[in-house]
Order: structure tokens, then sequence, then C-alpha cells
């Protein structure tokens, strides 16, 4: 099985600033099926990033995401108001199919 | 614009199966380009993924919940269905059915997820 691990667990942040968040794999994992999501309280997640560096429709160019084998990173520029909120990483690949990381957290400092 | 709806009751007694629905609509359940899939996610914790279904039926399960999941498909009623047998208060959670994109492996779009309670 492999493990997501994601770091911080919490990114204390202010609007504006750059946000910098990481998931590493506990093996190699194809860089076309590493997906980023984020979520907000009492909502479902949403796609953000898939083949760990494509954005989904309709998401602003300030998401990045990047990295490849056991690192992967998601990059917000500048944070606006509405990106505060905990994101997660997904593999797929071995058994289980699909995995999730445990989420960072990313609140207003 | 596609959207999913989860359906079924909110509390269920241990013991007993949990049972949802997810209706799909402003698209076919039939497309080959996706799986259908049901991720949930206990109080306060992280997301699991459940299980998958093609539009053909070809199923695919977590290993940790396979002997108590079935997912089944109803392409005539554009819906699938997620039954979880012998449940106890750890199955607590709020469930998401999702699509699936076929190729890349993402989740791209979702409902907007039910919570249900396992308790006497």
């Amino acid at each position: 099985e492999i493990v997501l691990t994601q770091s911080p667990g919490t990114l204390s942040l202010s609007p504006g600033e750059r946000a910098t968040l990481s998931c590493r794999a506990s093996q190699s994992v194809s860089s076309s099926y590493l997906a980023w999501y984020q979520q907000k309280p009492g909502q479902a997640p949403r796609l953000l990033i898939y083949g760990a560096s494509s954005r989904a429709t309709g998401i602003p160019d300030r998401f990045s995401g990047s990295g490849s084998g056991t690192d992967f990173t998601l990059t917000i520029s500048r944070l606006e108001p509405e990106d505060f909120a905990v994101f997660y990483c997904q593999q797929y690949g071995s058994s289980p199919l699909f995995t999730f990381g445990p989420g960072t957290k990313v609140d207003i400092k | 614009q596609l959207q999913l709806q989860e359906s079924g009751p909110g509390l269920v007694k241990p013991s007993e199966t949990l049972s949802l629905t997810c209706t799909v609509s402003g698209g076919s359940i039939s497309s080959s380009s996706y799986y259908w899939g049901w991720i949930r996610q206990p109080p306060g914790k992280g997301l699991e993924w459940i299980g998958n279904i093609y539009y053909s039926g070809s199923t695919y399960y977590n290993p940790s919940l396979k002997s108590r999941v079935t997912i089944s498909v109803d392409t005539s009623k554009n819906q699938f269905s997620l039954n979880l047998s012998s449940v106890t208060a750890a199955d607590t959670a709020v469930y998401y059915c999702a699509r699936v994109h076929r190729i890349a492996q993402f989740m791209d779009v979702w409902g907007q997820g039910t919570m249900v309670t396992v308790s006497s």
C-alpha cells in the first residue's frame, strides 16, 4: 500500500502570501496519477490539480502543482481569502487503488 | 452541468446494512470515459476511498472494506448504489459519490455528501 504523507499539518499564512504544501509517497507514484483537492468546511472536496501539474477546469492559475516520483508540491502563489481550506493529495496505483493524504490545513495567520 | 446527489437513511443501527444511492443528472452514467465512485470521511478526519463501478457493472473495492461492500449500477435510472453490511460506529461518516476519470484516475465531480450515523 502506498502511504501519502502531507506536510505541514497546518500552515498559518496571511492573504497575499505564498503557500507551499508537500505530499510525499512511501513508494514512487506515477505523475499521471497524482491529484490535489481543496475542501472547505461543510463542502465536498474540489479537484484542483491532476496529473501532478494540470489545473482542473476553472481553477485559477495561482494554483500550481509539481513533482515526481515520491515528492509532490502544491503551490498557491498569492493566497486569496477564499483559498483558506484543507488540501488533500491523492494517488492512484497500487492496492488500494486510491489513497489520500491526511491533509494540510491552510488557515489565516 | 453534471450533478451528483446522494440519498439514503441518515441513521443506521449497528450490525445492519447501510444503503445509499447516487443519482446522476445532466449527463449519462453510461459514459465510457468515467467510473463512478464512493468515498467517505469520518467526522474531523480524512478521505477514504470505498470503491468504484463502471457502467458495465465492473467493480473495484478497497480491500479493507471489500468483504462488506457492494456497489451496483442502474443505467436505466442513471443511478449507482452503495451497500455496506455489518456496520459499526466506525462506519459513521459523510459519504460522497463522485465521478472518476477512467484514464487519469481523479475525481472531478462530487456530490454534496450525506452524513450517516451508526447508532442504536
